[in-house]
């Protein structure tokens, strides 16, 4: 099984829908992120968490809402989608315990949302 | 705030010569820089790292160079093989991790 598992894989919504991204982690990391990969804009933080109580915006977190439901799930929820925020989501875990030039970050394998 | 910045979207090179991958920084407060090589439908996964004291870092085919009165950092890939063809992304840490915008490389057999 995956380390940080992501669902679902692929989505199609409509604009307007409400839609929840869910990542779920098995390495023990407390510290979650949720960042949105462009074309040409690389990948962009959306929202972090490094504990259960604790929720901050990444530097797109309009139009995006999360949760921190225990320290091993983050979900990402899209209140309105529109299309605009079609695009690669990835889930990311790091230990501050680990975290340094030795690396701590394990992704998700993404999850690719189209709003039509 | 573009503070990690990588200016060339795409690179291609043939199987068996080097490639050069670059990025370039605006804080010079960063503490290391990362690699991250990522495949079509998987996640970005981490190559190599470079200490901000150091000038160069090298794991096999790959070396990672520091340049910090430049500003600039560059993966080298020596020799290219087919199986490098992915998007290359440098980090910095911030709290949470900056990327660039990515760089495509391909590799031709």
């Amino acid at each position: 099984d995956a380390d940080v598992t992501q669902t679902p894989r692929n989505r199609i919504t409509k604009t307007g829908k409400r839609i929840m991204l869910e990542c779920s982690q098995t390495k023990g990391h407390d510290r979650m992120y949720w960042y949105r990969q462009d074309p040409g804009l690389g990948l962009r933080l959306i929202y972090y968490s490094f504990d259960v109580k604790d929720i901050n915006k990444g530097e797109i977190s309009d139009g995006y809402s999360v949760s921190r439901q225990a320290q091993a799930k983050f979900s990402l929820s899209l209140e309105s989608a529109i299309p605009n925020q079609t695009a690669l989501y990835f889930c990311a875990t790091s230990d501050q315990q680990k975290q340094g030039a030795t690396n701590g970050y394990t992704f998700g394998s993404g999850t690719r949302l189209t709003v039509v | 705030d573009q503070q990690v910045k990588q200016n060339s979207p795409s690179l291609s090179v043939q199987e068996g010569r080097i490639s050069i991958l670059n990025c370039d920084y605006t804080n010079s407060m960063f503490d290391y820089f990362l690699w991250y090589k990522k495949y079509p439908a998987e996640g970005p996964t981490f190559l190599i790292s470079i200490s901000s004291i150091k000038d160069k870092n090298e794991d096999g085919r790959f070396t990672v160079f520091l340049n910090k009165s430049a500003k600039h950092l560059s993966l080298h890939i020596v020799p290219s093989q087919p199986g490098d063809s992915a998007v290359y992304f440098c980090a910095a840490p911030k709290g949470k991790l900056i990327f660039g915008q990515g760089t495509t490389l391909q590799v031709k057999p």
